[in-house]
This record gives structure tokens, sequence and C-alpha cells, in this order.
């Protein structure tokens, strides 16, 4: 089965500082692996995805992603925070078992950007 | 191009009620999803639509209903509503073909915050 642990319920970082929002994951075949933003009391904005190409994945907004398959990990990284990344993360794994397609999303985690 | 959009954005009901959200999907896309988020969790599969069938369910009880309509549009239909049914509903829509593709996105409205009292 399909499953995603994010490994952090709350992540604070100083403005300018990097952020590290961890991700591990659990597939019975070679996954594909996201990342979305959700803002307060806005919808899921996709981040970026690992489908098996690149293992270094670039999103939008200057975060990026890397999937090592010998860690089972798909963390996700930026150089440097701003105000504005300050959100709720979700890690998800696709899952295309009895004939749906349908995402598995991890619990999240809040990212604080301290001033 | 308008993205995937949800109506209402916000209700209330009381216990035992009944209640309808709707969905369009992006232009083009023909496979509609429903996924809950209740407060602090992360969103769950409720149902996924392609060509208005019903691909798939996830574990919640019969009171929930959907269907898509021949123009892809979609609605969640909830029975006798329960507290526990407050959450943000969220309608996701992707250019899904026949061929299930693991690493096709989803893209997510805006939900429609349902407060049940």
């Amino acid at each position: 089965a399909q499953s995603v642990t994010q490994l952090d319920s709350h992540v604070s970082v100083s403005e300018g500082t990097p952020v590290l929002l961890r991700c591990n994951y659990s597939s019975s075949y070679s996954p594909s692996l996201f990342w979305y933003v959700q803002h307060p009391n806005k919808g899921l904005q996709l981040l970026l995805k690992y489908t098996s190409a690149a293992t270094l994945v670039k999103g939008i907004n200057g975060f990026e992603a890397e999937f090592k398959k010998s860690e089972t990990s798909f963390h996700l990284t930026k150089p440097s925070a701003h105000m504005s990344d300050a959100a709720e993360y979700f890690c998800v794994v696709s899952d295309i078992t009895s004939g749906t397609y349908k995402y598995i999303f991890g619990t999240g985690t809040r990212l604080k950007v301290l001033a | 191009d308008a993205g995937v959009t949800q109506s209402p954005t916000h209700l209330i009901k009381t216990r035992g009620q009944h209640v309808t959200l709707r969905c369009s999907p992006i232009s083009g896309h023909k496979s509609v999803s429903w996924y809950q988020q209740v407060l602090g969790q992360g969103p769950q599969f409720i149902f996924q639509y392609y060509e208005k069938e019903e691909r798939g369910r996830g574990n919640f009880p019969d009171r929930f209903s959907a269907r898509q309509f021949p123009n892809y549009s979609s609605e969640l239909n909830v029975n006798a509503l329960l507290l526990g049914d407050s959450a943000l509903y969220l309608c996701a829509s992707s250019l899904d073909g026949r061929i299930l593709r693991s690493g096709n996105t989803i893209y997510f409205g805006e939900g429609s915050w349902l407060t049940v009292v």
C-alpha cells in the first residue's frame, strides 16, 4: 500500500534561512511523489512532482525536492525562506491500484517564518 | 483559463440535513475527484469519476454519493449530516485518459467549507 509520513507537524525558521520539510514514503511500485502547499483558507497548489525522471526536482517559488530511493525519502527544501512561504505543506504519493487514481496525503507540516 | 471552480464556498447546515456541493473541472479535464479535509488533517479521498462513471471510492459511508454530468461537472451529495462531516470539501480535476498514469497531476479547487451545527 502507498503511504507517506511527514516527520514534523510544525517547523519554524527565520526569514532568509533554509527550509527543510521531511517526508518518507512507502510504495509497492515505483512511486510518483508530489508536494502541495495550502495557504490559509485556500486550496492546494502544486509545488513540484517526481515521476521517475531526474531525482532532483525543481518547483515553483525556489522550492526543490530530492528523491532518495535508498532512504525512501522525498524532502522539500528551499535555500532562503520568505514570509510568504508560511503555510501548510503536504507530501503526497499517488495510488493507481484498484483501477482508481487517487492521492494519498501526509498529515501536513505547518511552516512558520519568523521575521 | 479558469481553474477548478466550486460552489458554494461556505455553508452551514443542521444535523440530519442534506447538502449538495458542485464542481466544474478545468476545461478539457475529464476526471473529477472529491476529497474531504477535516481541520488539522490532510485531505482524504472520497470519490473519483471519469466519463460519468465512478472509478473509485474511499472509505466513506453510503451517505456520501456523487455523480458526473455530460459536461464533466460534478456534484457531491451528503445525506443525514453529522457534526463530523464538518470539513473542507475539495474538488479536483485531472487530464485522465483511459490509461492510468501514476504521474498525472491533480488540480484542486479552493473548496467548499461545510459546517454542520
